[in-house]
């Protein structure tokens, strides 16, 4: 069974400053998708960034970006000049097959993240 | 427009009630989830449907009982509601592959009192 842990349960940083989200999990499997999704207190969950396992560069999104380490099943996320928007919960995911062309994601269990003016 | 709709948004009910919550994806997605958030924010799948044929049945109650009557709906129907119900319900959509994420409705907040 897959699992994914998030250290962090809370976290802060200040405005304009860089933060790392930490992000470990744990499969069998060698081709996989992870994810970052973002819940602000809206309570929408809202995908932030996606990495898929075979790819070796990592992936950005304008602010956002992931340090990727395959073999540490590492999957951290960097948000640069951090915006009072950005205060939410993150979530990291794995996505696992389900069988019969369904997929499931297993989530962490979130850090909150706190931007102070 | 909205991509994954629910409803309601919120829902205070008693205890031993039945309740329902409406969700409907105008996204052309082949899947459909209900997860489960609890106060403690951590999330966990409950079903999973693709084609309305039922895929993840995770380890919950039969009070819960998901309902798909086409590829766009899928509703969760739950009996006999108890206090430890109480949480945030999420209605997902995904195309069926790994490599698509998972667009969520804006949750269910039920209160069982």
């Amino acid at each position: 069974a897959q699992t994914v842990t998030q250290s962090q349960p809370e976290m802060s940083v200040q405005e304009a400053e860089t933060v790392t989200l930490s992000c470990t999990y744990d499969t069998s499997e060698s081709n996989y998708y992870l994810f970052w999704y973002k819940q602000p207190p809206s309570r929408q969950m809202i995908l932030v960034i996606r990495q898929e396992a075979y790819k070796q560069q990592n992936a950005t999104e304008n602010r956002f970006s992931v340090n990727f380490q395959k073999a540490a099943k590492s999957f951290s996320l960097k948000i640069s000049d951090s915006q009072l928007g950005d205060t939410a919960m993150y979530f990291c995911a794995f996505s696992s097959r389900a069988g019969a062309g369904s997929y499931q994601l297993t989530f962490g269990k979130g850090t909150k993240l706190s931007v102070i003016p | 427009d909205t991509a994954v709709s629910q409803t309601p948004k919120y829902l205070v009910t008693q205890m031993g009630n039945d309740k329902s919550i409406k969700c409907e994806q105008n996204l052309g997605h082949d899947t459909m989830y209900w997860y489960k958030q609890d106060s403690k924010k951590f999330l966990k799948i409950m079903f999973s449907y693709n084609n309305k044929e039922l895929i993840i049945n995770e380890t919950v109650p039969n009070r819960f009982s998901p309902k798909s009557p086409d590829k766009a709906h899928l509703n969760l129907h739950i009996n006999s509601l108890e206090l430890g119900d109480s949480a945030v319900y999420f209605c997902a959509s995904s195309r069926g592959t790994a490599a698509l994420e998972a667009f969520f409705g804006q949750g269910t907040r039920l209160t069982v009192v």
